[in-house]
């Protein structure tokens, strides 16, 4: 099992740029977690899927953030336009829920990748 | 998620165990309690979890007051590799839809010495 695999490892772009970050989760898992992480404000959960559909996106900071899931083996990030403030790492993380829960077990670890550092100048 | 309370940092000697606390007096009946830790330049990973009694598995042990308002973390014999970030976290037994996130709090940075 390869974990959960983040492209690409660092991203630097300028002000007003479009910025994608992909994310592959592991094979089989139904929930899909995008997280950000600055030294200010610490992990913060930016949106998160259940079986592709997005299920809370409360804490997307604003509109010029999106998330897709087209499918069970992908999913993106995109800022646009990106500022330098959205400088941080963004992990994403995967979870088998759904059949932990089927197995009677409360625990289902969220599985975290290696994460994208964005520096936006 | 209810609220934990962890110092901000531990200093520890390598080979030495080392007790990581963990405050949680609104725990509710069905909380569970999750450990993860964070090395440097990687994700967090799941290190250990329990509800009521201790719990051991291969990185850790989780020993939990009988009143369920702490728990301790024990790293029984301290590396420089365990040297993280520890975050100690609450999560509902029954979370699902939007509810089920887990959410972090500043964690305790462990400094393992040589």
């Amino acid at each position: 099992d390869a974990g959960v695999i983040q492209s690409p490892r660092h991203e630097v772009t300028e002000m007003g740029q479009e910025v994608t970050l992909r994310c592959k989760p592991i094979s089989g898992h139904d929930y899909l977690f995008w997280y950000r992480q600055t030294m200010m404000r610490g992990l913060e959960l930016l949106i998160y899927f259940n079986n592709n559909v997005p299920i809370d996106d409360s804490g997307m900071p604003e509109d010029r953030f999106s998330a897709k899931m087209p499918n069970a083996s992908f999913s993106t990030l995109k800022i646009q336009p990106s500022e330098p403030r959205d400088s941080a790492v963004y992990f994403c993380a995967s979870s088998d829920r759904d059949r932990a829960k089927k197995l009677s077990s409360y625990n289902s670890p969220l599985h975290f990748g290696n994460g994208t550092r964005l520096t936006v100048t | 998620d209810a609220k934990t309370t962890q110092p901000n940092s531990m200093e520890s000697n390598e080979e030495e165990p080392v007790h990581l606390p963990c405050n949680h007096s609104t725990i509710s009946g069905t909380d569970y309690i999750h450990w993860y830790r964070q090395l440097p330049s990687q994700g967090p990973e799941y290190v250990i979890h329990g509800l009521t009694s201790n719990v051991n598995n291969r990185m850790a042990s989780l020993a939990i007051a009988e009143d369920r308002k702490s728990s301790t973390l024990i790293l029984h014999r301290a590396t420089l590799r365990d040297a993280a970030v520890y975050y100690c976290i609450l999560r509902a037994r029954n979370s699902g839809g939007s509810n089920y996130k887990l959410t972090f709090g500043k964690g305790t940075l462990l400094t393992v010495n040589p």
